[in-house]
């Protein structure tokens, strides 16, 4: 069964900052992986993924990830965050066709940018 | 393109009704997916379609639970008999086969 794992629950952070949300990933298979972004009361927003190809993957909004497939790893990072980006993110894994392309979700990490 | 939308956005019942949502996908997207999210923690899975065909359903889905997906459109979510443990964000999601998931903003239900 596959299983994510958000390391750090909450990352406080100042403007311009850089940002680093880590996670973790356990399958038995090949894996898709996403990052995913909630604002408040709002559904999730897909940041980037992972199919295949190039391990280092560029998003929306300047977030960029990187698969370790070594390390089952696929962190998120941004050079310089802005208040806007202030909302909990998530870490997804698919199994794809195996799991009917159900997503397996961290617990998310809320990144709180300070001004 | 209008996006997944979910209906109602706010849903507060009493213990013991029922209550229904309803979530319209992507108009291309065959399949359709349910998630249901609680405070402070990552949405999980509860069941999945294929144009009508319900292919899969979670453990969490319990015998008050059920969802249809009539001529492959629109889906439905039922919950018979609430309880105060049902209270959470129901997230609906579409894709293509294979394809990447966009969510709709969700109904957040309450049980009073």
């Amino acid at each position: 069964a596959q299983s994510v794992t958000q390391l750090d629950s909450q990352v406080p952070v100042f403007e311009e900052a850089p940002v680093e949300l880590r996670c973790n990933y356990s399958s038995s298979v090949s894996v898709y992986l996403f990052w995913y972004v909630q604002y408040p009361n709002q559904g999730l927003q897909l940041l980037l993924k992972y199919l295949s190809g190039s391990t280092l993957v560029k998003g929306i909004n300047g977030f960029e990830a990187e698969f370790n497939k070594s390390q089952t790893s696929f962190h998120l990072r941004k050079p310089s965050v802005h208040i806007s980006d202030t909302a909990e993110y998530f870490c997804a894994v698919s199994e794809g066709e195996t799991s009917g392309s159900r997503l397996t979700f961290g617990e998310g990490t809320q990144l709180t940018v300070n001004p | 393109d209008t996006g997944v939308s979910q209906d109602p956005r706010h849903k507060i019942t009493k213990r013991g009704q029922n209550v229904t949502f309803r979530c319209d996908p992507i108009s291309e997207h065959n399949r359709l997916y349910w998630y249901r999210q609680t405070l402070g923690q990552g949405p999980e899975f509860l069941t999945y379609f294929q144009n009508e065909a319900q292919l899969e359903k979670s453990r969490l889905l319990s015998d008050r639970f059920s969802a249809e997906r009539p001529k492959g459109s629109f889906s439905t979510l039922e919950i018979q008999r609430t309880e105060q443990g049902d209270s959470a964000m129901y997230l609906c999601a579409s894709s293509l086969v294979g394809g990447v998931q966009y969510f709709g903003p969700g109904t957040r239900l309450t049980v009073t």
